[in-house]
């Protein structure tokens, strides 16, 4: 059990937008920035979003993020094929100390 | 170009020992926390451990691997190691040295680059 909740999966059509959510609570989301990253299969994750909504360089913007309260959203627009990925939110937890991850959110691109 | 390269993964009997290594380049290694994240196969990433800078402050996640895990750099060497006893099977899994925004490992930084992994199987 993730201490921060995501949706193990979700889908789209190409050109399509999606919208993937991140649950926690006070303790983690609530206090802390939260990050999101990208893993193909067989890949380490590579990072999307840092600092709640900020683009690395290199991110293309059809990626963005953002936080209110407890909860965090990743959305994705124009969908490709290459989106095709397992996504992850994290955070830094406050009570327990430890950085704390979604369980993942498997993309499918129909 | 950051470069994050690990070894030292491979098969342990149950109740051994390993030590992971990771070779850093391409940043200024003791301005950035470190940390070691893991993958259990078909599972989801979970944070195992993390080091500041200097090596002055480290953390491990409670329960799990605290009082079996020891974290540790070489600053000189541009090296962090992962030093793990009394491996149970809970344990196999890919291991991710991970390079942080800042000096510290905990809040206000985030991992910003990541190692291939290597794989650490546990069985008999």
């Amino acid at each position: 059990q993730s201490v921060l909740t995501q949706p193990p999966s979700t889908s789209g059509t190409p050109g399509q937008g999606v919208i993937i959510s991140c649950s926690g609570s006070s303790s983690n989301i609530g206090r802390n920035s939260v990050n999101w990253y990208r893993q193909l299969p067989g890949t380490a994750p590579k990072l999307l979003i840092c600092d709640n909504d900020q683009r690395p360089s290199g991110v293309p913007d059809r990626f963005s993020g953002s936080k209110s309260g407890t909860s965090a959203s990743l959305a994705i627009s124009g969908l490709q094929s290459e989106d095709e990925a397992d996504y992850y939110c994290t955070t830094w937890d406050d009570s327990v100390t430890d950085w704390v991850f979604g369980g993942g959110t498997k993309l499918t691109v129909l | 170009e950051v470069h994050l390269l690990e070894s030292g993964g491979g098969l342990v009997q149950p109740g051994g020992s390993l030590t992971l290594s990771c070779a850093a380049s391409g940043f200024t290694f003791s301005a950035h926390g470190m940390s070691w994240v893991r993958q259990a196969p078909g599972k989801g990433l979970e944070w195992v451990s993390g080091i500041s800078g200097t090596g002055g402050s480290t953390n491990y996640a409670d329960s799990k691997v605290s009082s079996r895990f020891i974290v540790t750099r070489d600053n000189s060497k541009n090296m962090v190691y992962l030093q793990m006893n009394s491996l149970g099977a809970e344990d196999t899994a890919v291991y991710f040295c991970a390079k942080h925004s800042a000096f510290n490992y905990a809040y206000a930084s985030y991992f910003d680059s990541w190692g291939q992994g290597t794989l650490v199987t546990v069985s008999s």
